[in-house]
């Protein structure tokens, strides 16, 4: 147990919907990323997020949106979502701000399927 | 260009048996190494990490080697149980002006009864 719960667990939408998925840190922890990974892939890095800040941020479109929380919890939005939008979405919090310097504590993920 | 390569993308192996799998990278400036293990449909959980000073790092069976000179890096696995399947992610953080985290796309292990 990592500490670091994401919910839903598993959902599904049609396209052009919107999702919303959570994510409680690790005690402790101000940073929280975000990962995405499709089916037989590596996570692809979308955003992280530092005392309430996006603090770096991957290769996506900005429909894909976050927030963290006072109590450093966050959020994943995504909008007018898309078949390829169907994968598994880690949360992942850290103790330091920075991508590389905190160990990275995952959740179980939140699997989306986009119908 | 920031690369990480492992080798091999799956294998298979009879429970009981020893087995290595590799990683090679170009990322740099270098900061650190980590090993993940990820069951299928669920989140990766670390194994180890090294920084470029620490040539092993051992983790109850996992034990994880840096060659920081080559760039290579090493995961060793004894006397494999069937929990033991499931993908092994290498990932390096680069450093300075490169700090972001480069992944692996596994080695994906099965190992049978």
């Amino acid at each position: 147990e990592t500490g670091v719960t994401q919910s839903p667990t598993h959902l599904i939408k049609t396209r052009g919907q919107q999702v919303t998925l959570r994510c409680s840190s690790q005690s402790g922890h101000n940073t929280v990323s975000w990962y995405q990974q499709a089916l037989g892939q590596g996570p692809q890095f979308i955003f992280q997020y530092y005392r309430e800040e996006e603090n770096g941020r991957g290769n996506f479109p900005p429909r894909f949106s976050g927030l963290q929380f006072p109590n450093y919890s966050s959020e994943l939005n995504v909008n007018a979502l898309e078949l390829d939008d169907s994968a598994l979405y880690l949360c992942a919090s850290s103790p330091t701000s920075g991508r590389n310097t905190g160990e990275l504590f995952f959740g179980e993920g939140s699997r989306l399927t986009v119908l | 260009k920031n690369q990480v390569e492992q080798s091999p993308q799956s294998l298979i192996i009879l429970e009981g048996k020893n087995c290595t799998l590799q990683c090679n990278y170009t990322v740099s400036p270098f900061s650190n190494l980590r090993w993940y293990k990820q069951d299928t449909g669920r989140g990766p959980v670390s194994l180890t990490i090294m920084t470029f000073s620490e040539n092993t790092k051992s983790n109850g069976r996992y034990t994880a080697t840096l060659d920081a000179d080559t760039k290579q890096s090493s995961l060793h696995i004894t006397a494999s149980q069937l929990s033991d399947s499931a993908s092994y992610i290498c990932v390096v953080s680069g450093a300075g002006n490169n700090r972001k985290l480069i992944w692996g796309l596994g080695t994906s292990l099965a190992v049978n009864p």
